[in-house]
């Protein structure tokens, strides 16, 4: 079956540090997101693709960095983490405009 | 700018009573409504969204565009609806979707 996956699931790290966050799908999805879920903010768009090649900043985006090498995986690197990027985090994708988009199962991340 | 207002962020409904759960929006352009649901220890999934106009689980949202409104409702809770759920409007020709800041479901036995 197609899917959408995230790896890690979990991740400790150290402020400072660069940590890349892993998604991938096979449903040759030309659309993919990534997303922060955090208490009292819902889910905020951190950055966008519509294909490869293509890379576009959500509303969250500083500290955040994203490439699209392929259809099928979309990582997310934080450049220098912070303790204010603590979240879950989660990865979704979609095929076409008004589609509904499907999420993976979240990448709960702690900067200490 | 398009934004999604959930106004409360926990509700607790008796089983058997009725549940609406609210969702105001602004955009000035035509908005596709959706309504997603996250379950305990689960992936958010999409529940519904306004051009279907279905019903999914008993819930049934219709969109207001005079009151800007997308609400979520069941006429009778069950237990298994307890879960977190997000209101979101995406543009007609745009991939993006704005979230709302949730509303956490739970159902009292």
């Amino acid at each position: 079956d197609a899917e959408i996956t995230q790896s890690p699931r979990h991740k400790i790290t150290e402020t400072g540090r660069q940590v890349t966050l892993a998604c991938h799908q096979t449903w040759n999805h030309n659309n993919m997101f990534w997303y922060r879920q955090d208490l009292g903010h819902g889910l905020r768009l951190i950055h966008y693709s519509y294909g490869v090649q293509d890379t576009n900043k959500g509303e969250v985006s500083d500290g955040y960095s994203v490439s699209r090498s392929n259809t099928e995986d979309l990582p997310l690197t934080l450049e220098s983490a912070a303790s204010s990027q603590t979240s879950v985090y989660f990865c979704a994708s979609s095929a076409r405009r008004g589609s509904e988009a499907f999420f993976g199962q979240g990448t709960r991340l702690t900067v200490v | 700018a398009q934004r999604v207002t959930q106004p409360e962020k926990l509700l607790s409904v008796f089983k058997g009573a009725p549940v609406e759960l609210k969702c105001n929006y602004s955009y000035s352009g035509s908005p596709e409504l959706f309504w997603y649901v996250q379950y305990s220890r689960q992936r958010l999934q999409l529940l519904l969204r306004h051009i279907s106009r279905e019903s999914i689980k008993g819930f049934t949202a219709d969109l207001n565009k005079g009151e800007t409104s997308f609400h979520l409702k069941k006429p009778f809770a069950q237990e298994e609806d307890s879960a977190m759920y997000y209101c979101a409007l995406g543009r007609i020709g745009n991939e993006k979707l704005t979230f709302g800041t949730g509303t956490r479901l739970t159902i009292i036995p």
